[in-house]
């Protein structure tokens, strides 16, 4: 089944904790991003990633790190979280980003992280 | 800049009533798609539909409806007879053709109570 999987899906720490939320698709999709979701805000984008190797910054990239060693992984790391990164985190994969003709975007199931 | 409005924040219905999810986007580009995604109390997004910049053609799909109208910018969300399994928060998106970033903007959602 094609799918994105994302890790842990609920998570409580504490400020400055270092975590690691993971990301895995199955499609052999070369782009992936994370967005982060915000009551009033909708979904913003944090980080993308056209390939393996290649990332860049998004809207509210602030706080966080990704990596790409893999295509198929994409973890988002919050080196010393803080309470204004409580969020629900959402990773998505599309095929690629080409714009030729839309491919779908695939999310992954979200993780609920709450910094105390 | 690109932009997306969904200027009701909440909605309140009673079941087997009728309601129109409200949806405005901002953007220069010729090229674009439009997406309207669920996100029901267990917090993944489920995908709706998407519609492009050059298919104004009204969708039905069971009790859904989408009304898309380039003239005012809209993409409107009908929901007709509606129950209390559609009590979710709903969220209307754009992407660009020309995007750089393989970004979808989020409007802010209207979330969404269907009353027995």
């Amino acid at each position: 089944e094609a799918q994105v999987t994302q890790n842990p899906r609920y998570l409580i720490t504490v400020t400055g904790k270092k975590l690691t939320v993971t990301c895995s698709q199955n499609m052999n999709h070369e782009y992936m991003s994370w967005y982060r979701q915000d009551p009033g805000l909708g979904l913003r984008q944090i980080y993308y990633s056209m390939n393996v190797e290649v990332t860049d910054k998004g809207d509210v990239p602030e706080g966080y790190k990704v990596s790409r060693k893999e295509k198929r992984n994409f973890p988002l790391i919050l080196e010393s979280p803080s309470p204004n990164q409580t969020s629900l985190y959402f990773c998505a994969s599309r095929r690629s980003p080409d714009s030729l003709s839309y491919n779908e975007q695939f999310f992954g199931p979200g993780t609920r992280l709450t910094v105390l | 800049a690109q932009k997306v409005t969904q200027a009701q924040t909440e909605i309140s219905v009673v079941e087997k009533e009728d309601v129109t999810l409200d949806c405005v986007y901002e953007t220069r580009d010729t090229t674009y798609y439009l997406f309207w995604y669920k996100q029901p109390p267990s917090g993944e997004l489920v995908f709706l539909i998407r519609r492009n910049s050059f298919d104004e053609q009204n969708e039905i799909s069971g009790r859904y409806s989408w009304n898309f109208q380039k003239s005012t910018s809209s993409f409107n969300f009908t929901i007709t007879a509606s129950q209390v399994v559609d009590s979710a928060v709903y969220f209307c998106a754009l992407i660009l053709d020309s995007s750089n970033t393989g970004k979808l903007i989020f409007g802010q959602g209207t979330t969404l109570q269907v009353k027995p």
